[in-house]
């Protein structure tokens, strides 16, 4: 089944320490993507990623770290995490996000205390 | 940074009313797309419209892409309560040449409740 996986699907953290949360597809697409979901502002996109080792900010990337070293992989890693950063996060991955559906995934949950 | 003015923020109607929802932006975008979200899971993509003044169907929803390819619109025709969800749009930047660019910007999402 094609789909975007997304871990941890919750998680409740303290200020400072370091998290990752993982996300991975198998539809061997090119492009990935982070966004966080907040009420009343929709989705922000964090960075995303055109292919292996390219990736490029999106509109709200302080305090977020990513990588893409393998094509299904791309990571979202918060090295000191802080409470304004609770929020609701997805992932996608599309073949071209111009033209193409972005699949996303199931999203994650994340509260930093 | 691009921004999309997404409107209304909520709508609430009655089973059988038509209804618009409205994505505006100062931009001009190479495409536009539109999303339900339902709770929990993430956004399923409905249409995307590339072309300034195209307009797609699907089923009783009518998408239309703005000719200057700064705005959209949304009409649902005859309002069903499985229409109730999180509408957004989001607009796409193509660098020049053609090739994708990948920076997404989002409306702010219009949360559609339709009442039996």
């Amino acid at each position: 089944e094609a789909q975007v996986t997304q871990n941890p699907r919750y998680l409740i953290t303290v200020t400072g320490k370091k998290l990752t949360v993982t996300c991975s597809q198998n539809m061997n697409h090119e492009y990935m993507s982070w966004y966080r979901q907040d009420p009343g502002l929709g989705l922000r996109q964090i960075y995303y990623s055109m292919n292996v080792e390219v990736t490029d900010k999106g509109d709200v990337p302080e305090g977020y770290k990513v990588s893409r070293k393998e094509k299904r992989n791309f990571p979202l890693i918060l090295e000191s995490p802080s409470p304004n950063q609770t929020s609701l996060y997805f992932c996608a991955s599309s073949h071209d996000p111009g033209v193409g559906e972005q699949f996303f995934g199931p999203g994650t949950r994340l509260t930093v205390l | 940074t691009q921004l999309l003015e997404q409107s209304p923020q909520f709508l609430s109607i009655q089973e059988g009313e038509n209804l618009t929802v409205y994505c505006n932006s100062s931009s001009v975008f190479s495409s536009l797309q539109w999303y339900r979200q339902e709770p929990g899971e993430g956004p399923v993509l409905l249409v995307t419209v590339v072309t300034g003044g195209e307009v797609k169907k699907l089923k009783r929803l009518t998408f239309q892409f703005g000719d200057a390819r700064k705005d959209s619109s949304l009409h649902i025709t005859a309002a069903q309560t499985g229409d109730t969800g999180l509408y957004l749009c989001a607009g796409v930047f193509r660098r020049a040449g053609g090739t994708s660019y990948g920076k997404l910007t989002f409306g702010q999402g219009t949360i559609l409740t339709v009442h039996p």
